[in-house]
């Protein structure tokens, strides 16, 4: 199975801040990355697929990419509904595969 | 679009038997493959199974592997998740996911799971 090794596990930080998560392949795996956002007590949702790509209704302040091993989410301008936990998840092999998760808090 | 809701979770003793359900509404249900990911308590997301948009294709982890059934319903919209020797380390927020692309097997090369449902709460204790 490929691991998917998800930096750092949680980071503190304030409403209109920009943070950074990094996901690490355990093999290249192209561009085959997902992110979910997760709120406790609420379905995970979708933010970016295939790396880079935002679904519709997701803001701009999400933005994504990467390829092969390294893999990156950037979240500017922090709003309250963003302090979750973060996963990303390789899409390139079967079984699917998700990082550990990062928690991002308000600080 | 489609919406899930998953029910059935329940308090259960290891080893007995339980089966949760995952209600989609909305059109569309029966050309998309359908997974189970789970989240145990203090965990991350762990991906339990999946099933083509036909049923012909199923796939399951390690884990759960000759323990769990997939299912679905595509004349009234229902998966399932028939789940046997329950086990302790079983415990966790199950959720019922459709992949965005559409038709083929379990998984496909570049797959990505929306929507979710909210879950339901499996807990496998004596």
């Amino acid at each position: 199975d490929i691991q998917m090794t998800q930096s750092p596990s949680s980071l503190s930080a304030s409403v209109g801040d920009g943070v950074s998560i990094t996901c690490r392949a355990s093999q290249s795996i192209s561009t085959y990355v997902n992110w979910y956002r997760h709120k406790p007590g609420e379905a995970p949702r979708l933010l970016i697929y295939a790396s880079s790509n935002l679904p519709s209704g997701v803001p701009s302040r999400f933005s994504a990419g990467g390829s092969g091993t390294e893999f990156f989410l950037n979240i500017a301008d922090l709003r309250p509904e963003d302090f979750a936990t973060y996963f990303c998840q390789q899409s390139y092999s079967a079984p699917p595969t998700f990082g550990q998760g990062t928690k991002v808090e308000i600080k | 679009e489609i919406q899930l809701v998953e029910s059935g979770g329940d308090f259960v003793q290891p080893g007995r038997s339980l089966r949760i359900s995952c209600a989609a509404t909305g059109s569309g249900f029966d050309d998309y493959a359908m997974h189970w990911v789970r989240q145990g308590p203090g965990k991350g997301l762990e991906w339990v199974s999946g099933i083509s948009w036909n049923g012909g294709s199923e796939g399951y982890a390690e884990s759960v592997k000759g323990r769990f059934t997939i299912s679905r319903d595509n004349v009234n919209n229902y998966l399932y998740l028939q789940m046997d020797s329950l086990r302790v380390e079983d415990t966790a927020m199950y959720y019922c996911t459709k992949v965005g692309q559409g038709s083929g097997p379990y998984h496909n090369r570049g797959d990505w799971f929306d929507p979710w449902g909210q879950g339901t709460q499996v807990t496998v204790s004596a």
